[in-house]
């Protein structure tokens, strides 16, 4: 079955200061979709960045990274440079490419960080 | 502007009452998804529809029940039958097979 694990449930940074958030996962099927999300205060889900089983590129977009390890199934949220607009919860999801194509999401690692 | 609406925001039910969320969706997705979140659990998958008139339970269904007559609508019924009801609930949209799921705003039902 499709598992995502998130180890940390809060997470502290000093401003400006990079962090990783850590994601691991477990699933049988060899294409899928790995997601983080990020959601504030206000409860909106806000998505960051994806990563494709076969990319084999890891994911960038602006400040956040995925650095995707495949063999350790593992797929870490880099965010560099932190602001305090960062402070918020962040979700690891996935979702397989074949079968229901349901997303799964872990617990959740809040951040906050620190002026 | 596309996007996806959930109403309402707030919402407070009795005890033994069944209450309906609506999620309305303009982005011409074919997939919708329930979800509910507690503190401490993450997002927790109660129902979710690949395509119109047609759903699959999620992880949590038991005390809720859905619909899907048209693309655009999923509403969710709480019903009287689910035991702890008092949680914040996310609609979701997306294109089967590809890219991420798009959230509505949320509904957060409180029990008194």
């Amino acid at each position: 079955a499709q598992k995502i694990t998130q180890t940390q449930p809060g997470m502290f940074v000093q401003e400006k200061e990079a962090v990783t958030l850590d994601c691991t996962y477990d699933t049988s099927d060899q294409s899928y979709g790995l997601f983080w999300y990020k959601q504030p205060s206000s409860g909106e889900m806000i998505f960051l960045i994806y990563q494709g089983s076969y990319d084999e590129q890891n994911a960038t977009e602006g400040r956040y990274s995925l650095n995707f390890q495949k063999a350790r199934k593992s797929a870490n949220l880099v965010i560099s440079a932190s602001q305090l607009g960062d402070s918020a919860m962040y979700f690891c999801a996935m979702r397989e490419v074949t079968g229901t194509y349901k997303y799964i999401f872990g617990t959740g690692t809040r951040l906050k960080v620190l002026a | 502007d596309g996007g996806i609406t959930q109403s309402p925001k707030y919402l407070f039910r009795k005890e033994g009452q069944n209450v309906t969320l609506s999620c309305e969706q303009n982005l011409n997705h074919d997939a919708m998804y329930w979800y509910r979140q507690d503190p401490g659990q993450g997002l927790r998958l109660i129902y979710y529809s690949q395509i119109v008139n047609d759903f699959q339970k999620g992880d949590i269904a038991e005390g809720y029940s859905v619909s899907r007559e048209k693309k655009e609508s999923f509403p969710l019924t709480v019903t009287s039958a689910q035991k702890n009801p008092t949680a914040f609930y996310l609609c979701a949209s997306s294109i089967p097979r590809v890219g991420e799921a798009f959230f509505g705003q949320g509904t957060r039902l409180t029990v008194v």
